[in-house]
């Protein structure tokens, strides 16, 4: 079983939906969670650190649920920009970082 | 501030060449680490770095080399390249202690 799995998409929504990724770790000492985004032949950037309170960053919302070992992304009003593929990211203390596969996230007009 | 620097962008080797491609990162961070990313397979961890003389291997270690003698650079060494090793290589780095990771721009590696 792999670390850290999302459902691949792709997901194909039109401007302005809400879409949700979900992504499952199967770690227990996983400390640190992130959500970066990677778009097509460029390098995966930092989009939000995830916390067991919520966080919001705008049009995003990352939520994190330690007992079920779940972690979602929320994005609200999407728009032509956000179509990139979204990679869910733990972190054990003292090693590196663990990647899932991704989800592809399409935006359509 | 340049953040992280790999060279080179592109490379085409022979099957059996060695080559080292270099990572190096100007914000004085503890952690680096190397990844591979291939097509369906997501990024996967070489090799990793938690500071100057330490080094430990990650997920897909086999056919690579790395050691970290200065907190700047932290290369990767393909002894004898093999086309399996064909594939887009990130190299990353970060504080540590729960913050998130730079990444390079990649190096594109084709082995034929």
């Amino acid at each position: 079983r792999k670390e850290v799995e999302q459902d691949p998409g792709p997901f194909n929504v039109p401007e302005g939906a809400t879409v949700a990724f979900n992504c499952t770790y199967s770690n227990s000492a996983s400390q640190s969670f992130f959500w970066y985004r990677q778009d097509c032949r460029k390098e995966p950037k930092l989009l939000m650190s995830v916390y067991s309170s919520g966080n919001e960053d705008g049009r995003f919302t990352a939520q994190l649920n330690r007992a079920s070992q779940y972690i979602s992304l929320l994005i609200r009003d999407s728009k032509l920009s956000d179509s990139a593929t979204y990679l869910c990211v733990v972190n054990q203390a003292g090693t590196a970082l663990i990647f899932g596969k991704g989800t592809t996230l399409s935006v359509s007009s | 501030n340049a953040g992280v620097t790999q060279t080179p962008k592109f490379q085409v080797l022979k099957t059996g060449q060695s080559m080292t491609l270099q990572c190096a990162q100007d914000m004085n961070h503890e952690y680096m680490s190397w990844y591979r990313q291939d097509p369906g397979m997501g990024l996967r961890l070489i090799h990793y770095s938690v500071g100057a003389g330490i080094t430990d291997q990650g997920e897909v270690p086999n056919g690579y080399n790395v050691s970290r003698s200065t907190t700047e650079d932290f290369p990767l060494r393909l002894l004898s390249a093999a086309p399996s090793q064909t594939s887009v290589y990130f190299c990353a780095s970060s504080y540590g202690g729960g913050a998130g990771y730079t990444f390079g721009s990649g190096t594109r590696l084709t082995v034929v």
